[in-house]
């Protein structure tokens, strides 16, 4: 089975500290990606990785950044928390492959802002 | 760009009674896929069904199945004989056939929280 598990399932931090969450997948993929959950706008793409220490900007990625040295780890860091990244982060991973059709997911970190 | 609209944020069903989930997606391309992933209370999420755009045929996954109809830009899912597993937020996603270097992004509905009354 695939496994893709993140460093922490619930994290409370504060405003301006730096924030570092971790994903690592066991199945040699490629491809990893960082989404952020929020209720009412589903997942939201905030940055990708093709290949160890290549990445590509989603559709959220301000206030982000990202880092893969490994090709089994990818981690998604928040530079200067804010308030207004309270939300679940979930981590994601794929073979790069025209037939590949699964992104598989991890079980998520709830990070809480104050 | 391509979106993805879920309009039912909640939906709720009888236990082993039929209820389906609706998507609509926006999309000037003709070659994509459609997914149904589920997200179990405090689990992981999981695919439940794809389809190709290319396909006419329904894809079926035992007690899932998803009416997709084309030129409406519809994609809805069916779940049959509702178990109380079946309880669990459910994502519409929609990925380009357009490489992105080597990846192929997903494009996310808002979600439909499915709750099985027993």
């Amino acid at each position: 089975d695939v496994k893709v598990t993140q460093s922490s399932r619930y994290l409370v931090k504060r405003t301006g500290e730096k924030v570092f969450l971790e994903c690592v997948q066991d199945m040699d993929h490629e491809n990893m990606f960082w989404y952020r959950q929020d209720p009412g706008l589903g997942l939201r793409l905030i940055y990708f990785s093709y290949d160890v220490k290549m990445k590509e900007k989603g559709d959220i990625p301000e206030g982000y950044s990202v880092s893969r040295e490994k090709k089994e780890r990818f981690s998604l860091i928040l530079e200067s928390a804010s308030t207004n990244q309270t939300s679940m982060y979930l981590c994601a991973s794929s073979v790069r492959a025209v037939t590949s059709y699964e992104q598989y997911f991890g079980p998520g970190t709830r990070l809480t802002v104050t | 760009a391509q979106t993805v609209t879920q309009s039912q944020p909640e939906m709720s069903v009888q236990e082993a009674e039929t209820v389906t989930l609706s998507c609509t997606y926006d999309t000037s391309e003709s070659d994509y896929y459609l997914f149904w992933y589920k997200q179990p209370p405090s689990r992981q999420m999981i695919l439940v069904i794809r389809q190709e755009a290319y396909k006419q045929q329904n894809a079926t996954e035992n007690r899932f199945s998803v009416n997709f109809q084309k030129a409406a830009k519809s994609f809805s899912l069916k779940i049959s004989d509702s178990q109380l597993g079946d309880a669990a937020m459910y994502f519409c996603a929609y990925r380009s056939e357009v490489w992105i270097q080597g990846a192929q992004k997903l494009v996310f509905g808002q979600g439909t929280r499915l709750t099985i009354n027993p």
